[in-house]
């Protein structure tokens, strides 16, 4: 099975500040890598899709991108709203595996 | 608009059985490939099942293989999964989500299922 490992597990920042998540693939997960934000008693949300697309009404200060097997997904400019646990998904091939997801908080 | 609304959850006791549905609407439910995907108390998710949009095809996870079964009834727009054997590592909420070729896009509100004697 594929593994993502994703890291930091938590992060505390400050409003304004960048944010970057970072997956890595065991192997080659081509462009097949997406990214969910989930708040607190809610359901996930994709953010990004195919590494880099945005989805439907996320805010353009969200982005995301890959160096070799190393995914990141990142915030410029981190609004109170953005507080949340942030998860990668590989599907690449079955089974598909979520990292182990990101705590991001305020400073 | 899209809507995925999962039921069937509750307690139940370990070695037993029970059968989650989502029910879709907002969307043509035949055209999409469907998954359920869960998540285990203060942990990260877990992708447990997929379907192809005709039912034909079915994936699992490797912790639910030979005990969960996924299936539609494409002309009753609902999405099932039948849980057999639990254990109280099942014990998640679980959660129904749309696509699969470029997953997921729409979720439900997810179901709690809680393994305990």
């Amino acid at each position: 099975d594929i593994q993502m490992t994703q890291s930091p597990s938590s992060m505390s920042v400050s409003l304004g500040d960048t944010v970057t998540i970072t997956c890595r693939a065991s192997q080659d997960v081509g462009i097949y890598v997406n990214w969910f934000q989930q708040k607190p008693g809610k359901s996930p949300r994709r953010m990004i899709y195919r590494v880099m697309n945005l989805a439907d009404g996320v805010p353009s200060r969200f982005s995301g991108s890959r160096s070799g097997s190393d995914y990141s997904l990142t915030i410029s400019s981190l609004e109170s709203e953005d507080v949340a646990d942030y998860h990668c998904l590989q599907y690449d091939e079955y089974p598909f595996t979520f990292g182990s997801g990101t705590k991001v908080e305020i400073k | 608009e899209v809507q995925l609304v999962e039921s069937g959850g509750g307690l139940v006791q370990p070695g037993r059985s029970l059968k989650l549905s989502c029910a879709i609407s907002g969307f043509t439910f035949s055209d999409y490939n469907m998954a359920w995907v869960r998540q285990a108390p203060t942990k990260g998710l877990e992708w447990v099942a997929s379907i192809s949009y005709g039912g034909t095809n079915t994936h699992y996870g490797d912790s639910v293989k030979g005990r969960f079964t996924i299936s539609r009834d494409n002309a009753k727009s609902t999405l099932y999964l039948q849980v057999d054997s639990l254990r109280s590592e099942d014990t998640a909420t679980y959660y129904c989500a749309r696509g699969a070729t470029v997953p997921f896009d729409h979720w439900g509100q997810g179901v709690m299922v809680t393994v305990s004697s």
